[in-house]
């Protein structure tokens, strides 16, 4: 089955700090991949919309400048957390598209910032 | 817009009990409709699917119906094990649309 890995699992860092983490499916191609934030107990926030090649698409709220999410290949989407604050402590999960339309999850990052 | 509720949890069984997690929606066209699984510190895995009307999606043990006329696709196990602790969420995915909008979420809690 379709597999997507995420790197780092887990990070701490310091407040003004940035992070970058990556989102990779590792046995198909994915034009498309999603940016998901997970607050304790709650349902999947999707932050954005990656596509290869282009500028992400980001959902009403999310701030561009400061989760910077570049698509540079078809296995590879990365976010970008820049000048962190501990608001911004979540667990974040990636997800990417087969050509059918069908999204795979990888298994998260969670993010503290101390 | 589209929406998806389903039951609050937590929903609190013995092992062999039977599960059912209500999940309704709201949708415009024909939405295909999703059943994931979170096991804790984890990301989601797909549990089943069914992309039409009276499509039932099964897999480890789990069902679930497409029901158009009462818009529901409600999550059932006919016997559940403590492994089966973990949360559960609904999904839609419009048809023509990439997104997946999701329930809250469901936590299953099973005791031996």
């Amino acid at each position: 089955g379709a597999v997507v890995s995420q790197h780092p699992s887990r990070v701490i860092c310091k407040s003004g700090t940035s992070v970058k983490i990556e989102c990779r499916s590792l046995d198909f191609q994915a034009t498309t991949m999603f940016w998901y934030r997970q607050f304790p107990k709650q349902s999947l926030m999707l932050m954005a919309t990656s596509n290869e090649g282009s500028k992400a698409t980001y959902e009403q709220g999310v701030e561009k400048d400061k989760f910077l999410i570049n698509h540079a290949s078809l296995t590879l989407s990365t976010l970008t957390v820049t000048s962190a604050h501990p608001e911004d402590s979540s667990f974040y999960i990636c997800s990417a598209e087969t050509e059918t339309y069908e999204q795979y999850f990888g298994p998260g990052t969670r993010l503290t910032v101390t | 817009g589209d929406s998806v509720t389903q039951m609050e949890g937590p929903v609190t069984l013995s092992e062999e009990a039977f599960l059912t997690i209500n999940c309704t929606y709201t949708a415009t066209g024909y939405p295909s409709l999703f059943w994931y699984v979170q096991y804790p510190g984890e990301g989601l895995q797909l549990l089943l699917k069914a992309t039409k009307a009276d499509d039932k999606g099964s897999n480890k043990g789990f069902e679930a119906t497409y029901r158009k006329e009462t818009t529901s696709f409600h999550l059932e196990k006919g016997s559940v094990q403590v492994s089966d602790s973990a949360v559960y969420f609904c999904a839609l995915q419009n048809s023509g649309y990439s997104t997946l909008t999701f329930g809250k979420g469901t936590m299953l809690l099973v005791s031996p």
